[in-house]
């Protein structure tokens, strides 16, 4: 299966601030790249579906000027929780490829 | 009604038996169907895909599918307190382009 990594694995940062989280792909082009939240005891939840070139499409729900979502390139994805509040402490998981999903390792954001 | 459905469990079963993991969906376009593993505080890993009606076997897992009753099942043989996880099932629906998952069954093997 493909290589999915996630940059940073960890980040705790202030109410207020934000974060960029980076998801790439080691060996694959990926036009398509997924992001997903996933609340302690709880399963994914798609948050949204990252095109290389085009615009991120939102699930219902995520506020899209929150959750900035950039996929400049066929290896890069990046999701930006912008005023990060504690309530978007989470895990957030990237994936690549539609129908077969290979999941990045994680990214657990603690927002103090 | 949920689109993929699971009971949460947590599912116990003695190290050797076979556990049996079911997972049913709503809609009938749904197409492939996934069954993937996931250690608390980590990622999902797939462990196996099923388009076709009837089994699919790979090692100590056996995938079931039933397009007919929208069933899908994982049986886990001689299972290992390893096979410890939450369990998440998967189906991509054509329609939308993407893969929705069920909230998983929490699987726990006792030595």
């Amino acid at each position: 299966g493909a290589v999915v990594s996630q940059h940073p694995s960890r980040v705790i940062c202030k109410s207020g601030t934000s974060v960029k989280i980076e998801c790439r792909s080691l060996d694959f082009q990926a036009t398509t790249m997924f992001w997903y939240r996933q609340f302690p005891k709880q399963s994914l939840m798609l948050m949204a579906t990252s095109n290389e070139g085009s615009k991120a499409t939102y699930e219902q729900g995520v506020e899209k000027d929150k959750f900035l979502i950039n996929h400049a390139s066929l290896t890069l994805s990046t999701l930006t929780v912008t005023s990060a509040h504690p309530e978007d402490s989470s895990f957030y998981i990237c994936s690549i490829d539609t129908e077969t999903q290979y999941f990045g390792p994680g990214t657990r954001l603690l927002v103090l | 009604q949920k689109e993929v459905e699971q009971n949460s469990g947590p599912l116990s079963v003695p190290e050797g038996a076979i556990a049996s993991l079911n997972c049913t969906y709503s809609d009938r376009g749904s197409q492939s169907f996934f069954w993937y593993r996931q250690y608390s505080g980590k990622s999902p890993e797939l462990i196996m895909f099923i388009y076709s009606n009837g089994d699919k076997e790979d090692g100590r897992f056996t995938a079931q599918l039933n397009k007919a009753s929208q069933y899908v099942s994982l049986l886990i043989r001689d299972s290992q307190p390893s096979d410890s996880a939450t369990y998440l099932c998967a189906a991509w629906k054509t329609s939308y382009d993407k893969v929705i998952f069920g909230p998983g069954t929490s699987l726990s093997v006792i030595p």
